[in-house]
């Protein structure tokens, strides 16, 4: 069963502009991670924010975590059209760790 | 790149047959995880091996087993196979058991059930 729940399923944009997803999530967590697919590929890393930490940066990524609000965003700021994939959250309660269904980006050159 | 690999890359399989999924980890990784990617959805976890232990499972049912070798190489295994597990299959290595350090994920095995 997946416990985060990515917003909006689906995004399009122009390149240059931001693009920016949200995560919800249902049980209370030790840290939370984003990855990118690029079509049915294996995942790539990119952000790990711990319950403790309110944002990260990366380059042109931006986490935030609300653990109140029990919710997460992805921010990728100037995208490229190389920015195109889907976009996972990930929660990690113990050793068990749930993905959510995903918010596809297109980037549009 | 990420230097994990896993093989085959493609597969056919019935109903009820048996299938082995290979995963070859990061060099000094000691820890995979493998994941069941269904078409259209996240990954779901399946199981986690680190240092030939099974550290975490998922939920999936015991007809889902792997191994782990003293090289850090792992297998998943899937017997009596029902159409639903027709998926894409991850692997992913680390180094430290859990999933706070960052996981490397090989390019997965296309598994179809007929």
């Amino acid at each position: 069963s997946q416990q985060g729940e990515e917003d909006p399923q689906a995004l399009s944009i122009q390149e240059g502009e931001n693009a920016t997803m949200n995560c919800s999530y249902k049980t209370s967590i030790n840290n939370l991670q984003w990855y990118r697919q690029n079509s049915g590929r294996g995942l790539v890393h990119l952000i790990l924010i711990r319950s403790n930490e309110r944002e990260k940066h990366s380059g042109r990524l931006r986490v935030t975590l609300d653990t109140s609000k029990k919710s997460s965003s992805l921010l990728i700021t100037a995208s490229r059209a190389a920015d195109t994939a889907s976009y996972f959250c990930a929660t990690i309660v113990g050793n068990d760790m749930r993905f959510g269904a995903g918010t596809r980006l297109t980037v549009k050159p | 790149e990420t230097g994990v690999t896993q093989s085959p890359t493609h597969l056919i399989k019935t109903r009820g047959q048996q299938v082995t999924l290979r995963c070859s980890s990061q060099s000094g990784h000691n820890t995979v995880s493998w994941y069941q990617q269904a078409l259209g959805q996240g990954p779901q976890f399946i199981f986690q091996y680190y240092r030939e232990e099974e550290n975490g499972r998922g939920n999936f049912p015991p007809r889902f087993s792997g191994l782990q070798f003293p090289n850090y190489s792992s297998e998943l295994n899937v017997n009596a196979l029902e159409l639903d597990d027709s998926a894409l299959y991850l692997c992913a290595s680390s180094l430290g058991g859990g999933h706070t350090d960052t996981q490397y994920f090989g390019p997965g095995t296309r598994l179809t059930v007929l």
